[in-house]
């Protein structure tokens, strides 16, 4: 069955660093990739979108890898702050579903 | 726009009773998405419309879940009878196209539903 698999658990950063969260998906060929963030109580909120055929994506401080052959997708914010803070969840889109599936997310914690 | 505007914020129903949660989506988007949200399940998408039109109802656990979308800017999403286990946040969302995002946008979701069925 379609799988994918985020790391569950937290990861604590300094402010400062670079932070690199990992999306792995198996027996899925998406056509569409995207990173959601997620604060405690709100809904998702959308940043970026890279596509099957397009190897990175940048936008200001974020960048996403994306490697159909490893099945996996890389999510880097450089020179993370406190307000980036929240769970990053992986949304792929694609294949024979044709929903977007969203992975269980993963808790980013900055320390000051 | 105010985004995707969800109602009731939180509900805490008995069980047995009906719950009607609501959703406006965004003004222009042409897709809409109903998605639940638990600790062990995470997002699951349990219905989508088109252009007002229900495509995919695959992901409604039952049949106790029902959905409608009566015109462009309001569906809403019903259980009836409740059940503890339908406690869960519900989300909505909504996106200008289903399936190709070719805009590079993804879906806007609203705050959600914190459904309590006790």
């Amino acid at each position: 069955s379609q799988k994918i698999e985020q790391n569950s658990e937290a990861l604590n950063i300094q402010e400062g660093k670079t932070a690199t969260l990992t999306c792995n998906y198996t027996n899925y060929s998406p056509a569409y990739l995207q990173w959601y963030r997620q604060d405690p109580g709100r809904g998702p909120v959308f940043l970026l979108l890279i596509r099957e055929n397009e190897k990175e994506k940048r936008k200001e401080r974020l960048k996403v890898t994306f490697d159909t052959t490893l099945k996996q997708s890389l999510f880097h914010i450089t020179a993370s702050q406190p307000a980036d803070s929240a769970t990053y969840l992986c949304a792929l889109y694609g294949g024979a579903t044709n929903k977007l599936i969203f992975g269980t997310g993963t808790l980013l914690a900055v320390q000051p | 726009d105010a985004g995707v505007i969800q109602s009731p914020r939180h509900e805490v129903t008995e069980m047995g009773q009906e719950v009607t949660l609501r959703c406006k989506p965004i003004s222009g988007h042409n897709s809409l998405f109903w998605y639940r949200q638990t600790m062990m399940r995470g997002l699951e998408l349990l219905i989508y419309f088109n252009n007002n039109v229900p495509i995919d109802d695959s992901g409604m656990p039952e049949d106790r879940f029902s959905a409608k979308m009566p015109n462009a800017s309001f569906s809403t999403l019903k259980i009836q009878p409740s059940e503890p286990r339908d406690s869960a946040v519900y989300f909505c969302a909504s996106s200008l196209e289903r399936a190709g995002f070719t805009s590079g946008y993804g879906y806007t979701f609203g705050s959600g539903t914190r459904l309590t069925v006790v």
